[in-house]
């Protein structure tokens, strides 16, 4: 079974600052792929950025990238120059790699993030 | 991408009653899915929706309760039955292209049952 474990149920950042939330993972699976996804409050969910776990470069999407230590089994976010818009629910996700397409979804507890004036 | 819909938004239900949630989406996908998110809780799966078949459902989640259709690719609905206010959530439909890993979500229900 997967599990997605995000320590930081809240996080507060400063508009124009970095701000890095944390995800770890646990898996018996050797091909999968990993996601962060954005929730604001309209609750639609967005996806923010994803990694290829085969893929050793660390995935990046303008202001978001992301730390992947496949190793430890770790998946951080960084925001560079947090914007008001950037306040939402955050999941780590975690999927399996299927043979046609697109997998279930194993989510994280998610971190609130504020972004503040 | 996939744009994807749903109806209704929000509703208010009566213990004991049904509601039935209708998912579209604007192209032909392989995968659909259907989560549900309790208040302040993460995303948990119910059940992937398979077309022309029934659906898999996730442990912890039966047909009885939740059954759900697909009559085609680009459609899918999801009745909660006989509800509760354990049932009260937000209830989220996503959908994966087929060439493609990544899944699209619909904007959410939001049921809360009285």
């Amino acid at each position: 079974a997967q599990t997605v474990t995000q320590s930081q149920p809240e996080m507060s950042v400063q508009e124009a600052e970095t701000v890095t939330l944390s995800c770890t993972y646990d898996t018996s699976e050797s091909n999968y792929y990993l996601f962060w996804y954005k929730q604001p409050p309209s609750r639609q969910m967005i996806l923010v950025i994803r990694q290829e776990a085969y893929k050793q470069q660390n995935a990046t999407e303008n202001r978001f990238s992301v730390n992947f230590q496949k190793a430890a089994k770790s998946f951080s976010l960084k925001i560079s120059d947090s914007q008001l818009g950037d306040t939402a629910m955050y999941f780590c996700a975690f999927m399996k790699r299927g043979r046609g397409g697109a997998n279930n979804l194993f989510f994280g507890t998610g971190t609130r993030l504020t972004v503040i004036p | 991408s996939a744009v994807i819909s749903q109806k209704p938004s929000r509703d208010i239900c009566q213990r004991g009653t049904s509601l039935t949630i209708q998912c579209q989406v604007d192209s032909q996908v392989t995968m659909m899915f259907w989560y549900r998110q309790q208040p302040g809780q993460s995303l948990t799966l119910i059940a992937t929706a398979n077309q022309g078949s029934e659906a898999t459902y996730e442990s912890g989640f039966v047909i009885d309760k939740f059954p759900i259709s697909r009559p085609n690719l680009t459609f899918s609905t999801l009745t909660v039955s006989n509800m509760s206010p354990e049932d009260s959530s937000i209830y989220l439909c996503s959908a994966g292209t087929p060439r493609s890993y990544e899944q699209y979500f619909g904007p959410g229900t939001r049921l809360t049952v009285t």
